[in-house]
């Protein structure tokens, strides 16, 4: 089961952070968790991916929960231009197929 | 680097028309995918290929889809014939390991 569990929709205020959850209670000890997120009327793009460790690069940063059943996207400052929907996708190191679910729409409040 | 570059962007045609759907992947990648989207489905894979073979075509709608990659700079993927369902917005990425880079997509509507 490549399913993952994300909440519909949140909202933040612009310059604040936001923490979007993802549940992946079934992952095995070889998936990564890769994050991506698709603006407005574009393809979906990279943000960031992880095994166990947090990882952070210059988009935001991923805290992976010491189980592994959970992980966390963090942006540090909303900013307008971070409106989008946002899917956090398990991938198995047996292939690289990847399978969105519904994702996060994350509205950023001026 | 361009991106993957997809064409058209853009494509209204009426049913039982084929349409083929092209894409050029990043250079230097060795797989390819093609999703579709839709309001109902969300982002779905149809076929992914490696070093220019299908690998997993699971995703296929039915036999009125097709997909070729016939060098590692080229894939299309042609409906015929088309049905007003296949209405959605078609994307395309590259990789060379793990991070997909996808192209801006087809939007395509069949009347």
């Amino acid at each position: 089961d490549a399913k993952t569990t994300q909440p519909n929709s949140m909202e933040s205020n612009e310059e604040e952070p936001v923490h979007l959850p993802c549940n992946h209670s079934t992952i095995s000890g070889t998936d990564y968790i890769h994050w991506y997120r698709q603006l407005p009327s574009q393809g979906p793009e990279y943000v960031i991916h992880g095994l166990t460790s947090n990882v952070n690069n210059r988009m935001a940063s991923l805290a992976i929960a010491e189980d592994r059943k959970s992980s966390t996207l963090i942006l540090h400052r909303a900013t307008l231009r971070d409106a989008a929907v946002y899917y956090c996708i398990r991938l198995r190191d047996t292939g690289n197929q990847f399978y969105f679910g519904t994702g996060t729409s994350l509205t950023v409040i001026p | 680097d361009a991106g993957v570059i997809q064409s058209p962007r853009h494509e209204v045609t009426e049913m039982g028309q084929e349409v083929t759907l092209r894409c050029k992947p990043i250079s230097g990648h060795n797989s390819l995918f093609w999703y579709r989207q839709t309001m109902m489905r969300g982002l779905e894979l149809l076929i992914y290929f490696n070093n220019n073979v299908p690998i997993d075509d699971s995703g296929m709608p039915e036999d009125r889809f097709s997909a070729k990659m016939p060098n590692a700079s080229f894939s299309t993927l042609k409906i015929q014939p088309s049905e007003p369902r296949d209405s959605a917005v078609y994307f395309c990425a590259s990789s060379l390991l793990d991070t997909q880079y996808f192209g801006p997509g087809t939007r395509l509507t069949v009347l």
